[in-house]
Parts: structure tokens; C-alpha cells; sequence
């Protein structure tokens, strides 16, 4: 069955350090991953999609079919990233979109 | 486009109650997803629909939840009867096409008491 697992609650770090929000999948075929971020008060919103191969706000993501894992890193957080992270898969032929449980990310001063 | 709308933003009922969420999906989208979301599962996938017609509704936790989308511009979520443990943030989402983006509306916030 497909899933997506995301091992931490909460992520706490400071302000300058490096993040790395950890996400693994199980999917037989070729997935499509994804994160979405939700900052407060605010609904969820696409950060990242793996087939871009794109950095959004200094955010990225590298998929590794070996480890079948989609990890988020950033190499220097800031106190605008806290917020709650969600990694995402979509599998099988009707696109199903299935979603972590999430990670809290809070970058302290 | 307003985005993805759900209503109410915010419903308190009693326990044993029906309640009705709702939600526009952006317009030319042909996919539309229930989430719950909670403290201790995040993000739960309840249903989605593809044109119209419900693919998969394995999510459903049991029969108390119904889902239906009458038109390519509305949906429901409907619990009958409503119990304490169905409190949580009911997110609505659509998507155009297969491996877009999907949109999220803003949630309902349920709370049975």
C-alpha cells in the first residue's frame, strides 16, 4: 500500500542552522512527490514538487528511489520558515493524493 | 478565481447532530479531495472524486461519513451522526489535471461536544 511517513513531530532548531525534515515513501511504481507547507492562519500551499528539481525559498528536495526517501533541507533556517510541513505523494492511476502526518517546524531567535 | 471555498469556517455542534460541510472547487478542476486533519494523524485522506464520480473512499472512517458531489461546482461532507471524535479541521482540495498542483481551501474547524 502506498504511504508516506514522516518520523518527526516537531523539528526545533535556531535561526542560522541548518533543517532537515525527514520523509519516506513506499510506492511500487514511479511517484510523484511533493511538499506543502502550512503557515499559520493560512491554508496549505505547494512549496516544492520533486520533478522540478527547483529550490523555493531556499528550501530542497532530492528524490533518492534507493532510500525511497524525499527529504526538505534548507541549509540556513529562518524565523519565517516555522511553520507546519507536509510531504506528499500522489500514486496509481487516478492520481490519489495522499499526504504524511506532518512536521512543526519551529526556527527559534 | 477565489480559490478553493469551504463553509463554514467554523461549526460547533452537539453530539448526535448532523452536519454539513461544503465546498466550490476552483472552477475547470476535475479533481476534488476530503482531508481531516488532527493533532495526531496530520493529514487523512477521506475521499476524492474524479468528474464527479467518487474513486476512492477507503478513507472514510465509518458509515457516519458521506461524501457527494452533485455537480463539477459543489461538494458535501456530511456526518450523521456526529461524535466528539469527528473534531478536526476538514480541508477541501482540487486540482485541474493529473500531477498539478492542488488547491486547498481555508477548512472547516469542527467541534463536537
Amino acid at each position: 500500500a502506498q504511504r508516506v511517513t514522516q518520523p518527526e513531530k516537531l523539528l526545533s532548531v535556531f535561526k542560522g542552522a541548518p533543517v532537515e525534515l525527514k520523509c519516506n515513501y513506499s510506492y511500487s511504481g514511479s511517484p510523484e512527490l511533493f511538499w506543502y507547507v502550512q503557515y499559520s492562519r493560512q491554508r496549505l500551499q505547494l512549496l516544492l514538487r520533486h520533478i522540478s528539481r527547483e529550490s523555493i525559498k531556499g528550501f530542497t528536495a532530492d528524490l533518492n528511489k534507493g532510500e525511497t526517501s524525499f527529504h526538505l533541507k534548507k541549509p540556513f533556517a529562518q524565523e519565517e520558515d516555522s511553520a507546519m510541513y507536509y510531504c506528499a505523494l500522489i500514486s496509481g492511476g487516478y492520481n490519489k493524493l495522499i499526504f504524511g502526518a506532518g512536521t512543526r517546524l519551529a526556527v527559534h531567535p | 478565481d477565489a480559490g478553493v471555498i469551504q463553509s463554514p469556517r467554523h461549526e460547533v455542534t452537539e453530539m448526535g447532530q448532523e452536519v454539513t460541510l461544503r465546498c466550490k472547487p476552483i472552477s475547470g478542476h476535475d479533481y476534488l479531495f476530503w482531508y481531516r486533519q488532527t493533532m495526531m494523524r496530520g493529514l487523512e485522506l477521506l475521499i476524492y472524486f474524479n468528474n464527479n464520480v467518487p474513486i476512492d473512499d477507503s478513507g472514510m472512517p465509518e458509515d457516519r461519513f458521506s461524501a457527494k458531489m452533485p455537480n463539477a461546482s459543489f461538494s458535501t461532507l456530511k456526518i450523521q451522526p456526529s461524535e466528539p471524535r469527528d473534531s478536526a479541521v476538514y480541508f477541501c482540495a482540487s486540482r485541474r489535471t493529473a500531477n498539478t498542483e492542488a488547491f486547498f481551501g481555508q477548512g472547516t474547524r469542527l467541534t463536537v461536544v
